[in-house]
């Protein structure tokens, strides 16, 4: 079985300050992750996605994302926050065996102070 | 382009009432998918179509719950009886397959009462 496990359900940062918030899964074959946002009010949306090429990855808004296999993560990073970056990010993994379910994770919610 | 359109957006209902809820997935996506979103947890999936054929169900609580999706374009979820816990956020997605980019819809929030 697939999971994921975010730590850390608030994370706060400054207005300009690093973004790093955490990921980790376990899944039983090379997995599909993915980094979700949700502001409030609205639908996910797809920040990016690792499928087995590089093993850095490059997403919308300047954020992006590093696969370790070697330590079972995908932690989410931003050089400088922005206010706008506030909202609900959510980690995700896709693929078991010969299941793609998304299994997402508890969210972490980012805090932006000016 | 149009996105995932879901309605309505907002429901209150009493307990023991039934409910529907509908999506229109973006056009030309085959695979839908339902979700329901617990406050504070995230997107737990219900049900996975490709094309009108339900593939993933085995989340769908099938006593109270059901789902269609008629000639593969929109689709509906209902709960019959509603019970207080199903009170929650139900969000459709869309997709050109099981491993592309899912297009998330607004969702329906859900008060039981």
């Amino acid at each position: 079985a697939q999971s994921v496990t975010q730590l850390g359900s608030h994370v706060s940062v400054s207005e300009g300050a690093l973004v790093l918030l955490r990921c980790n899964y376990s899944s039983s074959v090379p997995p599909y992750l993915f980094w979700y946002v949700q502001y409030p009010n609205q639908g996910l949306q797809l920040l990016l996605k690792y499928t087995s090429a590089a093993t850095l990855v490059k997403g919308i808004n300047g954020f992006e994302a590093e696969f370790k296999k070697s330590e079972t993560s995908f932690h989410l990073t931003k050089p400088s926050a922005h206010m706008s970056d506030a909202a609900e990010y959510f980690c995700a993994v896709s693929k078991s065996g010969g299941s793609y379910i998304p299994t997402f994770g508890r969210g972490t919610s980012l805090i932006v102070h000016p | 382009e149009a996105g995932v359109v879901q309605s309505p957006r907002y429901k209150i209902i009493e307990k023991k009432q039934p409910v529907a809820f509908w999506c229109n997935p973006i056009s030309g996506h085959n695979t839908l998918y339902w979700y329901r979103q617990n406050l504070g947890q995230g997107p737990e999936l219900l049900i996975r179509y490709e094309n009108e054929e339900a593939v993933d169900d085995s989340q769908l609580p099938k006593d109270r719950f059901s789902a269609e999706r008629l000639k593969g374009v929109d689709s509906t979820l209902k709960i019959q009886p509603a019970e207080l816990g199903d009170s929650a956020v139900y969000l459709c997605a869309s997709s050109l397959g099981e491993l592309a980019e899912q297009y998330f819809g607004p969702g329906t929030r859900l008060t039981v009462t």
